[in-house]
């Protein structure tokens, strides 16, 4: 079956750089949500979007936005990154807001 | 205080043996329960998704939920190494609210 798609899988940055995380949900899902998850940590929450529209925000620094796109690809774009920002980022898709969260296999952002 | 509390372990069992990993929450707003499996450097993979107190089996895995002592547990029947990974609870509220909180997840070795 398929799943969850992220892009890159691994990135490495400067500090004050810019990175942009790319998410393909699962075929006919059309909910997006955006965690992270730092070293021997659980995953936290940074936003979701359904139908395009932004429908649940947590603790997203104001340096990222995300988008979600016609197709139900979504973007996460971090500026001036700092060396914090280190971590594992996941994608997560459902079909719909109240279903199961189907988790991808992550992008590991590294910030030197 | 952390609104879902899970035992870090690590926990070490027999190969065969009977596990079983437990959370605590605190929100009465959660109304929705969840385990994901997480191998190291790896999205989590969702193994139980359920509702209503009470157990739901499925193959090996059994999902335990009591929302009057806000207590819910996995249990694994006849370990296997490949079941050696770090196990997720994690739970969210009715409609309008679709974040995961997640527990620090307990780390489970099976030794053959």
């Amino acid at each position: 079956a398929a799943g969850v798609i992220q892009s890159p899988r691994h990135l490495i940055k400067e500090k004050r750089e810019t990175a942009t995380l790319k998410c393909y949900p699962i075929p006919r899902h059309d909910t997006v949500y955006w965690y992270q998850q730092g070293p021997g940590q659980d995953p936290q929450f940074l936003i979701s979007f359904y139908e395009k529209m932004q429908s649940d925000k947590g603790s997203i620094p104001d340096r990222f936005s995300a988008q979600q796109f016609s197709d139900y690809h979504s973007e996460l774009n971090m500026s001036s990154l700092e060396l914090g920002d280190s971590a594992l980022y996941f994608c997560a898709s459902s079909l719909g807001p109240q279903h199961e969260q189907y988790f991808g296999p992550g992008t590991r952002l590294t910030v030197t | 205080q952390k609104e879902v509390e899970q035992d870090p372990g690590p926990l070490s069992v027999p190969e065969g043996a009977i596990v079983s990993l437990n959370c605590t929450y605190s929100n009465s707003a959660f109304q929705y329960f969840m385990w994901y499996r997480q191998y190291s450097r790896k999205g989590p993979e969702l193994l139980m998704y359920t509702y209503s107190s009470g157990n739901k089996e499925d193959g090996r895995f059994t999902a335990q939920v009591d929302k009057s002592s806000k207590y819910i547990s996995l249990f694994i029947r006849d370990s296997q190494p490949s079941d050696s990974a770090t196990y997720l609870c994690a739970m969210r509220a009715n409609f309008g609210n679709e974040k995961l909180t997640f527990g620090t997840g307990t780390r489970l070795t099976i030794i053959p």
